[in-house]
C-alpha cells in the first residue's frame, strides 16, 4: 500500500523559515516513474501547485515563489523535503505532498498539515 | 503561463448528469487529470490521462479531452458526489490545477 504523511510545525511565525517533511512508504523515490510533488490549499481557496522533485533529483518549482522555495529528498530515509523562507500569512494553508507517477498524475496525496502564519 | 478555467459551481439534479469543464489553450494535446475533493479531505484522483478511471472509482466518473475543453462527466448523481472537482495538466515542466468547481446535487 502506497502511503505519504506529511509532518512539520503547525505554527511559524512571520519572517521564519518553514520545513516541511513528507514521509513515504510502498514505494521507492529512487523508482524512474516516480516522483513527488508539494501542493498546498489556503483555507476555502484552491489547490496551488509549489514544487517537484523528479526521480532523477531534478526539481521543478512554480515561477511566483521559485526564489523561496527548496525541494530535496533523502532515497534511504523515504523522505521528501520542502523549505519555504520568509512564511508570511498569506502562507497560511494545508500543505499536501503527492506522489505523481510518470510525472503525470497525482495519486495519492498524503492527508495533508495545515501549517499557519502568525505572530 | 498556462491556465485552466473552470466554471465556480455546477449543479445537478439527483440521478442526472453532471458536466465538469476544464478550458485551456490547445488543452486536447495535454493529459488532463481530475480530483474529487469533499470537505477536510485530501483530494482523490477520480479520472487521469483524460478518459482512465482508477480503481474504485465508480463507472459513473468518465472524462473527455479536445480541442480546448475537457469534461468530466457524472452520470446518475448521487448525493455523495457532492465536492470540489479540479482539472491538473502539466506543462513545461511545471504542474497547473484548475480553480476548481463546487457541484451541488439537488
Amino acid at each position: 500500500q502506497v502511503t505519504l504523511k506529511e509532518s512539520g510545525p503547525v505554527l511559524v511565525k512571520p519572517t521564519e523559515t518553514l520545513t516541511l517533511t513528507c514521509t513515504v512508504s510502498g514505494f521507492s523515490l529512487s523508482n524512474g516513474r516516480m516522483g513527488v510533488s508539494w501542493i498546498r490549499q489556503p483555507p476555502g481557496k484552491a489547490l496551488e501547485w509549489l514544487a517537484h522533485i523528479f526521480s532523477n533529483d531534478e526539481e521543478s518549482y512554480t515561477t511566483s515563489l521559485k526564489s523561496r522555495l527548496t525541494i530535496s529528498k533523502d532515497t534511504p530515509k523515504s523522505q521528501v523535503v520542502l523549505i519555504m523562507t520568509n512564511m508570511d500569512p498569506v502562507d497560511t494553508a494545508t500543505y499536501y505532498c503527492a506522489r505523481a507517477l510518470k510525472p503525470d498524475w497525482f495519486d495519492p496525496w498524503g492527508q495533508g498539515t495545515l501549517v499557519t502564519v502568525s505572530s | 503561463s498556462y491556465e485552466l478555467t473552470q466554471p465556480l459551481s455546477v449543479s445537478v439534479a439527483l440521478g442526472q448528469t453532471a458536466r465538469i469543464t476544464c478550458g485551456g489553450n490547445n488543452i486536447g494535446s495535454k493529459n488532463v487529470h481530475w480530483y474529487q475533493q469533499k470537505p477536510g479531505q485530501a483530494p482523490v484522483l477520480v479520472i487521469y490521462r483524460d478518459s482512465d478511471r482508477p480503481s474504485g472509482i465508480p463507472e459513473r466518473f468518465s472524462g473527455s479531452n479536445s480541442g480546448n475543453t475537457a469534461t468530466l462527466t457524472i452520470s446518475r448523481a448521487q448525493a455523495g458526489d457532492e465536492a470540489d472537482y479540479y482539472c491538473q495538466v502539466w506543462d513545461s515542466s511545471t504542474v497547473v490545477f484548475g480553480e476548481g468547481t463546487k457541484l451541488t446535487v439537488l
